[in-house]
């Protein structure tokens, strides 16, 4: 089927305002995966979600970050209170959630610029 | 803390040439290792990756070379093409940890015609 998907593809705000990122995992895949890339930065990692488990949220950088999976399927990265250094661009994967060696799919990402 | 360490962060080769993006890395229990292509606009994608058992896998024109006592593996591009220009992430992950892929920084790769 499709591949991950994520909206918007861009989005521009100002501080201060809250933002959500959507993403769209492969179906049929129990994990997903939020990072974020900043401008010549390798991945980092921000959420995971595996199934009905509880969420390692032990990458968001503050509580201005949170992360929801509805359904098991659909999710929503939320900033609050957005600052300028948020800029970056967001990334959501998803795999088959079966061990440490499935390939992560990741979707195009959303470009986040916060003036 | 980066557990995994990559280099050069920048790469310029002529088409042809043999394009080496070099990894190191720290945690002795990783035990698997990707390598994510990227180009611009676009999320990464699974180019290769190699077990800690074996000490070379080639695909194609990618070849990862794996050292497990130095603790570095790399990834070699021969005959690089300019198509091959995008940015290049080594990773490595824990077994049985789905959610622990460590990523290095990236290698932006140029080749020129």
């Amino acid at each position: 089927g499709a591949g991950v998907s994520q909206s918007p593809s861009n989005k521009v705000t100002e501080k201060g305002k809250d933002v959500e990122l959507r993403c769209d995992p492969i179906s049929g895949h129990t994990a997903l995966y939020w990072y974020r890339q900043s401008l010549g930065q390798g991945l980092e990692f921000l959420i995971y979600f595996q199934g009905n488990s509880a969420p390692d949220k032990s990458g968001l950088p503050s509580d201005r970050f949170s992360a929801e999976r509805t359904g098991g399927s659909v999710s929503t990265l939320t900033i609050q209170r957005t600052q300028q250094e948020d800029s970056a661009v967001y990334l959501c994967a998803s795999s088959s959630g079966r061990g440490n060696r499935d390939t992560q799919y990741f979707g195009p990402g959303t470009r986040l610029t916060v003036l | 803390q980066q557990q995994v360490k990559q280099s050069p962060q920048s790469l310029i080769v002529q088409k042809g040439g043999i394009s080496i993006i070099n990894c190191a890395y720290e945690n002795t229990a990783f035990d698997y290792f990707p390598w994510y292509q990227q180009f611009p606009g676009k999320g990464p994608a699974l180019l290769i990756a190699i077990r800690p058992d074996v000490s070379e896998k080639k695909e194609g024109r990618f070849t990862i070379s794996f050292n497990k006592s130095a603790k570095q593996f790399s990834l070699h591009i021969m005959d690089s093409q300019p198509g091959d220009s995008a940015t290049y992430f080594c990773a490595a992950s824990m077994p049985r940890n789905n959610n622990d892929m460590r990523f290095g920084a990236g290698t932006r790769l140029t080749v020129k015609p």
